[in-house]
């Protein structure tokens, strides 16, 4: 079984300041994960994935995460906020078993950036 | 950039009715997927589908639900028989390997 958990409903950053969106992930095999931001009527955009490698992974929009294993943790991170961050961010994780395709996604966490 | 498209973007239907979702998959993508997200909850997965079989399914995806792959570039799922409890918004996504997968926009299927 696969799950995630995102325990923050809603982030508040004021604009500049670096963000945080935290996720924590539990799978039986190797963990592959990704982040996805939503904006408003929008589908999923994908932002960055972790499958192997360097623990410290930068995507789009000059997000970046941290894969932490002992943790199993998977923060999305940005040094400096802008508004236009503000939107609903999922974290997902697949196992990375042979066979297994479908993403698991946490339930989503809003951010919102104020000016 | 190529993305993924869906059509319609919102769907009514009276419950007991058929309804197919419509999808263009990225063009040379051979991973295609479909996802739910009832309102106010989390995204599920529904199913995968790859070299024109399914290839793995969820417990969501019963006898109701059939995805096709019509031609080169259309990716479908049908719910024969809708019930209230399908209204949910319908993403399709895609991957080149089974890897990072692109999403579609979304149909809202809304069943009365």
């Amino acid at each position: 079984a696969q799950s995630v958990a995102q325990p923050e409903d809603q982030v508040n950053v004021a604009e500049g300041n670096p963000l945080t969106v935290k996720c924590t992930y539990s799978v039986s095999g190797n963990p592959y994960l990704f982040w996805y931001v939503q904006y408003p009527n929008r589908g999923l955009q994908f932002l960055l994935k972790y499958i192997t490698g360097d623990n410290l992974v930068k995507g789009s929009y000059g997000f970046e995460a941290e894969f932490n294993k002992s943790q199993t943790s998977f923060h999305l991170k940005k040094p400096s906020a802008l508004v236009s961050d503000s939107a609903l961010y999922f974290c997902a994780v697949r196992d990375g078993g042979f066979g297994n395709e479908k993403l698991t996604f946490g339930t989503g966490t809003r951010l919102t950036i104020i000016p | 950039e190529p993305e993924v498209t869906q059509t319609p973007s919102h769907q009514v239907t009276q419950m007991g009715q058929e309804v197919i979702l419509r999808c263009v998959p990225i063009s040379n993508h051979l991973y295609f997927y479909w996802y739910r997200q009832i309102l106010g909850q989390k995204v599920e997965f529904l199913v995968s589908f790859y070299n024109n079989e399914i290839s793995e399914k969820s417990e969501i995806f019963d006898d109701q639900f059939s995805v096709e792959r019509p031609d080169g570039s259309n990716f479908t799922l049908k719910i024969r028989s809708t019930k209230l409890e399908d209204s949910a918004m319908y993403f399709c996504a895609s991957s080149a390997e089974p890897l990072e997968q692109y999403f579609g926009p979304g149909t809202r299927l809304t069943v009365t």
